[in-house]
């Protein structure tokens, strides 16, 4: 099973601050690697599909990157309302596994 | 639009069965995977398994395999996930959740409400 590594697992930021999350899978997936946002007592949402992808609707704000072990979620200029957990996905090879999940909260 | 429409929430005992339900529409049901995921309180994701609607094919993770079953009733247009010899750990919120594309491999983009199930004696 492939493991999925984040950190930071909780960041406090301040508005219009820049947010960096790190992904390390525990072998390549190429770039099978995604990003989904969840908000308390709401449905994960999908941001980054393929490590660089912007998934329809997602304000720009929001950029990926990375391709075999070492994948980034950025937040430029963060806003209140990005609150939220962010998870790391791989579709790469079964089983689909998740990160432990990155918790950013607004100072 | 597409919508997940997800079975009301459950309280079952130890060793029970629990069977929740996905109904699906603004697309058509047979066309695209239908997955299903946990999610403990507090905890992160972790992926169950999926069906394909056209065949009923489907694919578990190993720690689910042989307590779940998730089948497809293309009639109604709605997944099922069953979950058998239930256990504390098994208190969670489920998901089902597809991805609009004909690729296996496709990230989920639309998710259902999600369904509680607790598990206590």
């Amino acid at each position: 099973e492939i493991v999925l590594t984040q950190s930071p697992d909780c960041q406090s930021v301040t508005p219009k601050e820049k947010v960096t999350i790190t992904c390390r899978a525990s072998q390549s997936i190429g770039s099978s690697l995604h990003w989904y946002q969840q908000k308390p007592d709401q449905s994960p949402k999908l941001l980054i599909k393929y490590a660089s992808q912007s998934f329809s609707g997602v304000p720009s704000r929001f950029s990926g990157s990375g391709s075999g072990t070492d994948f980034t979620l950025t937040i430029n200029s963060l806003e209140a309302e990005d609150a939220a957990t962010y998870y790391c996905h791989q579709s790469s090879s079964l089983p689909w596994t998740f990160g432990q999940g990155t918790k950013v909260e607004i100072k | 639009e597409v919508h997940l429409i997800q079975s009301g929430a459950e309280v079952k005992k130890p060793g029970a069965t629990v069977k929740i339900s996905c109904k699906v529409s603004g697309y058509t049901f047979t066309d695209y995977y239908i997955h299903w995921v946990q999610q403990a309180p507090g905890k992160g994701l972790k992926w169950i398994g999926l069906v394909d609607p056209e065949d009923g094919e489907t694919l578990y993770a190993e720690k689910f395999q042989g307590r779940v079953t998730i089948t497809a009733d293309t009639s109604t247009d709605t997944a099922y996930m069953e979950l058998t010899s239930l256990r504390s750990e098994d208190t969670a919120m489920y998901y089902c959740a597809t991805a609009l594309v004909v690729v296996v491999a496709a990230p989920p983009d639309y998710w259902g409400q999600g369904t509680l199930v607790t598990v206590s004696s």
